[in-house]
């Protein structure tokens, strides 16, 4: 059964740098038929699609956070990362990692997220 | 402001069915499949409906999904104390090249 499990900083100063690991169990990230994505929830609020990679390196960003955001894959360690940068309060969010389902098919895309990692919160404040 | 609109709230009986409805337009709903996620309070999102209308293994029945034009709707029959959640629709946007989630519907049995 394949398990995703978030770990990093739990609390993050502004301007710096956000980063965080996802560790894949149960399966191998190198597979040929997935993404492998990150999405976060600001208390209390609703879902934001961060970005996704593939086991290659090829990524997809949200435009909104493009600038900032960078993610690495490390098939060695079945690990995918995120890293967000430059900070602030707007950033206060648990990130969850998910496996990402994702094909174009007759011009039509085909994406989902399944499983999803627990999710962490990560606190922007000094 | 999300790109796909639902309504922030739902509620129902036991017993009762109860739909759910996602609005998007011609580069998300229109272009692509819709899936739906369950979000039980304090855990992580759930697969509940994908590619517009299938189940993953182990979701009952009782959860449907359907798709039209640029709308797309998740319909909960038999209603139950345990379906109480948050309900979030999603899809790929051509514009943005990228996923998209709709904002969130609080769903309220009664």
């Amino acid at each position: 059964q394949l398990q995703l499990q978030e770990s990093g900083p739990g609390l993050v100063k502004p301007s710096e740098t956000l980063s965080l690991t996802c560790t894949v169990s149960g399966g191998s990230i190198s597979s040929s038929s997935y993404y492998w994505g990150w999405i976060r929830q600001p208390p209390g609020k609703g879902l934001e699609w961060i970005g996704s990679i593939y086991y290659s390196g090829s990524t997809y960003y949200n435009p909104s956070l493009k600038s900032r955001v960078t993610i690495s894959v490390d098939t060695s360690k079945n690990q995918f990362s995120l890293k967000l940068s430059s900070v602030t309060a707007a950033d206060t969010a648990v990130y969850y990692c998910a496996r990402q389902s994702l094909r174009k098919i007759s011009s039509s895309w085909y994406n989902w997220f399944d499983p999803w990692g627990q999710g962490t919160l990560v606190t922007v404040s000094s | 402001q999300s790109v796909l609109t639902q309504p922030p709230s739902a509620s129902g009986t036991p017993g009762q069915r109860v739909t759910i409805s996602c609005s998007g337009s011609s580069s998300n709903i229109g272009s692509n499949t819709v899936n739906w996620y369950q979000q039980l309070p304090g855990t992580a999102p759930k697969l509940l409906i994908y590619s517009n209308n299938q189940r993953p293994s182990g979701v009952p029945d009782r959860f449907s999904g359907s798709k039209s034009g640029t709308s797309a709707s998740l319909a909960i029959s038999g209603l139950q104390s345990e379906d109480e959640a948050d309900y979030y629709c999603a899809a790929w946007d051509d514009s943005l090249n990228g996923g998209v989630f709709g904002g969130g519907t609080k769903l309220t049995v009664l």
